[in-house]
């Protein structure tokens, strides 16, 4: 069965540092997003990214976040100088028009 | 834009009991309305989801039903398990396409615990 695969699991960081997150959504879809959870709190939408560009964004996607699809496979999330806030499990999900969205394993950031 | 309320936060039962996991919304564009899993340090995984053109949906001893005029939808498990103790959240979103990117918006979550 097809999934979403995200590297790494567990990344951790000095705040101001910056640190990139990687996702391969599953290869037919069309819609990609980034969510972020904080723990032990609910899964809050950062961006959606289609045809090559983004769709929507939240209000935690400041100008410290970026997203890029830079090869036609990988989907990245860029954040520029991190925030000890910014500690939370990042998870990458993909979908078609009409079919759910399937999500990836996460990726957990400690920024220190 | 979205907000999705969830209830309750924590809900305890006896194994064999029922659970109900109730979540409102606030926008009436939304009408796909999916619940997810998730176990400590996992992915969230789809359990069951319901479009806004059905009322009802069953799958084994999960069911979700949704009230359009009321914006409310729940889900509802039946002979709960040791198994079914997890995090249960609700979701609601748009369906991908035109103006709408399929985002979900979600509930903040109700931790179930099923004690044998």
């Amino acid at each position: 069965e097809p999934e979403v695969t995200q590297t790494p699991s567990h990344q951790v960081t000095q705040m101001g540092q910056e640190v990139i997150l990687r996702c391969v959504p599953i290869s037919n879809h069309l819609y990609f997003y980034w969510y972020r959870q904080i723990l032990g709190q609910k899964v809050e939408f950062l961006v959606s990214f289609y045809n090559n560009e983004i769709s929507e964004k939240s209000e935690i996607f400041d100008d410290q976040f970026s997203v890029e699809r830079p090869d036609g496979s990988n989907f990245t999330l860029k954040i520029r100088s991190t925030k000890l806030e910014d500690s939370a499990m990042y998870f990458c999900a993909s979908k078609l028009m009409n079919t759910e969205a399937f999500f990836g394993q996460g990726t957990r950031l400690t920024v220190v | 834009g979205e907000n999705v309320e969830q209830h309750p936060s924590t809900l305890s039962v006896q194994e064999g009991d029922s659970a109900v996991i109730k979540c409102t919304y606030s926008d009436s564009a939304s009408n796909y309305f999916p619940w997810y899993k998730q176990e400590l340090g996992k992915r969230p995984q789809l359990i069951i989801d319901i479009r806004s053109n059905v009322g009802e949906k069953k799958d084994q001893r999960i069911a979700v039903t949704l009230n359009k005029t009321a914006k409310h939808f729940s889900l509802h498990i039946t002979e709960t398990q040791p198994e079914d103790s997890a995090v249960y959240f609700c979701a609601a979103s748009s369906r991908a396409g035109g103006t709408s990117y399929g985002k979900l918006t979600f509930g903040q979550g109700t931790i179930l615990t099923v004690h044998p």
